[in-house]
């Protein structure tokens, strides 16, 4: 089967960086991704990683390792808004995608 | 922009009963998705479709059906619905079935008492 793990729960302060790490052992890969969940909303996505190293968005950055099975996600100067649960997801050998079990941040004035 | 549509919003079901949560594309996506999701056990995969025409079961696929007859629509059907199927559902689709990002649509939540 497919094991992702991710922190549960992580706060921070407006203005701050977090950073959000998603270990995957899965059958295969073919890409990470992360979304961002808003409560009682649909998850929407964020960044894409398939090769090793840094994607930058704007204020986001998602980190890939491919050879420790492991990501992160770099969320900068941080606001309000920002108070979301984070999933990551795998593509597996199947193009099939494999959920954590998401992170919720909350973001404290 | 439409997107993904999905009906209900809300649902309460006695046991026993029956239900088909519906799911509507405009984007003319060939892959399309279900998921549930449920607290602490993120996103499982239902049911699945590369194209129209063609279904697959997915992670957790007993007690649910599918169909796939045109590229928009793909409706999933509890035949008898237990409370275990208590959950919140997600419809997705992507471009294909490979390499493209799924996109969600807003979700059904569902009781079943």
């Amino acid at each position: 089967g497919q094991n992702i793990d991710q922190p549960t729960e992580m706060t921070a302060t407006e203005g701050a960086i977090v950073q959000i790490n998603c270990t995957y052992q899965t059958s295969g890969f073919n890409g990470l991704f992360w979304y961002q969940q808003h409560a009682g909303e649909a998850p929407t996505f964020l960044s894409y990683n398939v090769l090793d190293g840094l994607e930058e968005k704007g204020r986001f950055s998602s980190f890939l390792s491919r050879s420790k099975g492991y990501s992160y996600l770099l969320l900068k100067e941080l606001q309000m808004k920002d108070s979301a649960s984070y999933l990551c997801a795998v593509r597996d050998s199947d193009y099939k995608l494999s959920f954590g079990a998401g992170t919720t941040v909350t973001v404290r004035a | 922009t439409a997107g993904i549509t999905q009906a209900p919003t809300s649902q309460i079901l006695a046991a026993g009963r029956s239900m088909t949560l519906r799911c509507t594309q405009d984007m003319r996506h060939n892959a399309m998705y279900w998921y549930r999701q449920d607290l602490g056990l993120g996103l499982r995969l239902i049911h699945y479709s590369n194209t129209a025409g063609t279904t697959g079961k997915g992670e957790v696929p007993d007690g649910y059906s599918v169909s796939r007859a045109n590229t928009d629509d793909f409706p999933l059907t509890l035949a008898s619905a237990v409370p275990s199927q208590t959950s919140v559902y997600f419809c997705a689709s992507s471009m294909t079935s490979g390499v493209d990002t799924q996109y969600f649509g807003p979700g059904t939540r569902l009781t079943v008492l």
